[in-house]
Parts: structure tokens; sequence; C-alpha cells
């Protein structure tokens, strides 16, 4: 079975800083992997994802990702934060068995932003 | 295009009620997931439909239950509400077939409170 790991619960960063939010994951072969994002009391809008070909991915608002199969990992970057970008951010897996709709979500992360 | 929409947006239940949420898709979607977040637990997958059938399930007592109808629309059930069951349910919706994103598109999420 599929797990997600998000070792991080908050994260603050300073406007214009870099960010990176780790994500560690745990299949038997390669998966979906995918980052969403959740504002408050909002649902959750898909950023990027991976599901094969160049590791370095590319999403909306800036964010990209890199899948590292020796790492288990597929951490989510940004080089300058915005304080639009405070949310909560998801990292999720999924078998490519059961597609990209049954997925396996880690417990996300809270990015704050300060001034 | 309007979103995935999911009705009631809040209400409020007994122990021992049952409960029914409803899911429109985005139109031309016919892929339907339903999600449970909680505080806890975080976002668990419930159950898929597509094409009016049940695709994919999650790990879920039998007192949780949806269908599909033929226009996409979705509803899912909960009887015997428990105090645990109070969380945000999110449904999500998907294309299949060519273009497939490989995205879901979530609703803001219909909020139970089991008093």
């Amino acid at each position: 079975a599929q797990s997600v790991t998000q070792p991080d619960i908050h994260i603050t960063v300073s406007e214009g800083a870099s960010l990176e939010l780790r994500c560690n994951y745990s299949y038997g072969a390669t998966p979906y992997l995918f980052w969403y994002v959740q504002s408050p009391g909002q649902g959750l809008q898909l950023l990027l994802k991976y599901f094969s070909g160049d590791t370095l991915v590319q999403g909306i608002k800036g964010f990209e990702a890199e899948f590292k199969r020796s790492q288990s990992s597929f951490n989510l970057r940004k080089p300058s934060v915005h304080w639009s970008d405070a949310a909560e951010y998801f990292c999720a897996v999924g078998a490519r068995s059961t597609g990209f709709q049954k997925l396996v979500f880690g417990t996300g992360t809270r990015l704050l932003v300060s001034p | 295009k309007a979103g995935v929409t999911q009705t009631p947006r809040y209400l409020i239940k007994t122990r021992g009620q049952q409960v029914t949420l409803s899911c429109s898709p985005i139109s031309g979607h016919r892929s339907v997931s339903w999600y449970q977040q909680t505080p806890g637990q975080g976002l668990q997958f419930l159950f898929e439909y597509f094409s009016e059938t049940q695709r994919n399930k999650g790990n879920f007592p039998g007192r949780f239950s949806g269908r599909q109808f033929s226009n996409s629309r979705s509803e899912m059930n909960v009887s015997t509400l428990e105090l645990g069951d109070s969380a945000l349910y999110l449904c999500a919706s998907s294309a299949t077939g060519t273009p497939n994103t490989g995205e879901l598109f979530f609703g803001e999420g219909s909020r139970l409170t089991v008093l």
C-alpha cells in the first residue's frame, strides 16, 4: 500500500524567500505523484503532477517539484514566495493500477508567509 | 465553465441520523471521487464512480455509500451517523479518455457536524 509523509506540519517563510516543502512516499513501483494546495474554506487545487518522463516538473503559480526515485521524494519548491501562497499544501500518491482518482494524501504542510 | 458544485455546504445532524450529500461535476466529466477530510485522519479516499459504477473504494464501513446518476451527478450517503463522521466531505471530478489531464477538480466541500 502507498503512504506519504510530509514531515513539516508548519513552515514560516518570509515573503520573497525561497520555499521547499518535503514529501516522501512509499510505493513499490513508480507512482503517480501530486501536489495540491488548499486555501482556507476551499477545496483543493492541483499545483503539479508527475506521471513519467522528466523528473523536474513545472506547475502553476511558479511552483516546481523534482521526483527523486532513489530518495522516494517529491519535494515542492518555489524560488520566491508571495503572501498569497499562504495555504496548506498536500502531497499525494496514486497507484497506476487504480488511477489518479484514488489518492493517498500526506497530512499536509501549512505555509505561513511573514512580511 | 462551472466548477464542481457540492450541496449542502453546511449541515448539522445528530447521532443515529443519516445524511445525503450531493455533487455536480464539471460538465463533461464522468468520474466523481469522494474524500473525507478531518483534522485527525487528514484526507481519506471514500470511493470513485465512473459511468454509474463504483470503480474504486476506500476503507470505510458500509455505512458510507454512494451512487452516480446518468448525468454524472453523484450522491453519497452516511447512515447511522457517529460523532466521528464530523468532517469536510470533498467531491472531485475528473476527465477521462483524451484529453486526460490527470487532475482532480475539487468542490468546496460539505461540512458535516454530528452532535
